[in-house]
């Protein structure tokens, strides 16, 4: 089945600085790749996602790009503000099969 | 907006016990889902449904069972909780025939005495 690998587990940025998660998979056949914001006592939010037909996808500062050959995606987050901090989460699936989760990634934005 | 509730935020219970955790989606959504969270080992999927009265076993099913009675609510049950359930455990619902994108609950956070 899908393994998906997501580093780092923990990252710190300065307010204004870029942000990047990077995952790996395993799948071949997997087709979709969502990013989730999970805030201190909510459930996982979709902040972004893309297909396995586009290489980038943008939405003002965040940015996710797909590499498929090399069979890894990464989340980018430009000019960090201090509600960036969260635990990030990539996925992968392949068509309605269940979402397969990395690990998270839990990001501080320090003013 | 799409709404997935949970019935409890925050849940204490003691060792055997029969727990049943609930979970209501406002959205038709086909296909539900129930995920622990664990730190470190992120999302661990529990058990998932396609439809009413469906049920399909995840990566960790071991000492939990479901039920979907009706579209609209998935519940998941610990027969005799255990210590080692304590947990943060999270619903999410997603259409069958999309993109897959699936809505998370705000979770129940269980301790088992």
């Amino acid at each position: 089945g899908e393994n998906v690998e997501q580093h780092p587990s923990t990252l710190s940025v300065q307010e204004g600085d870029s942000a990047v998660i990077k995952c790996t998979y395993s799948d071949s056949a997997s087709n979709y790749f969502p990013w989730y914001k999970q805030e201190l006592g909510k459930g996982p939010q979709l902040i972004i996602d893309i297909r396995s037909n586009v290489g980038e996808k943008k939405d003002q500062r965040i940015a996710v790009t797909l590499n498929k050959t090399a069979k890894h995606f990464s989340l980018h987050i430009t000019e960090t503000q201090p509600e960036d901090s969260a635990v990030y989460f990539c996925a992968a699936s392949r068509g309605n099969t269940p979402l397969v989760f990395g690990k998270g990634t839990r990001l501080s934005v320090i003013a | 907006d799409v709404k997935v509730t949970q019935s409890s935020r925050y849940l204490v219970k003691r060792t055997g016990e029969k727990v049943f955790l609930e979970c209501v989606q406002d959205m038709d959504h086909e296909n539900m889902f129930w995920y622990r969270q664990d730190p470190g080992l992120g999302l661990r999927l529990i058990y998932f449904s396609y439809d009413v009265k469906m049920k399909e076993k995840g990566d960790i099913p071991e000492g939990y069972s479901v039920s979907r009675e009706k579209k609209e609510r998935f519940s998941l049950i610990l027969e005799s909780a255990s210590t080692n359930q304590t947990s943060m455990y999270l619903c999410a619902s997603s259409f069958w025939d999309r993109d897959g994108t699936q809505y998370f609950g705000p979770g129940t956070r269980l301790t088992v005495l």
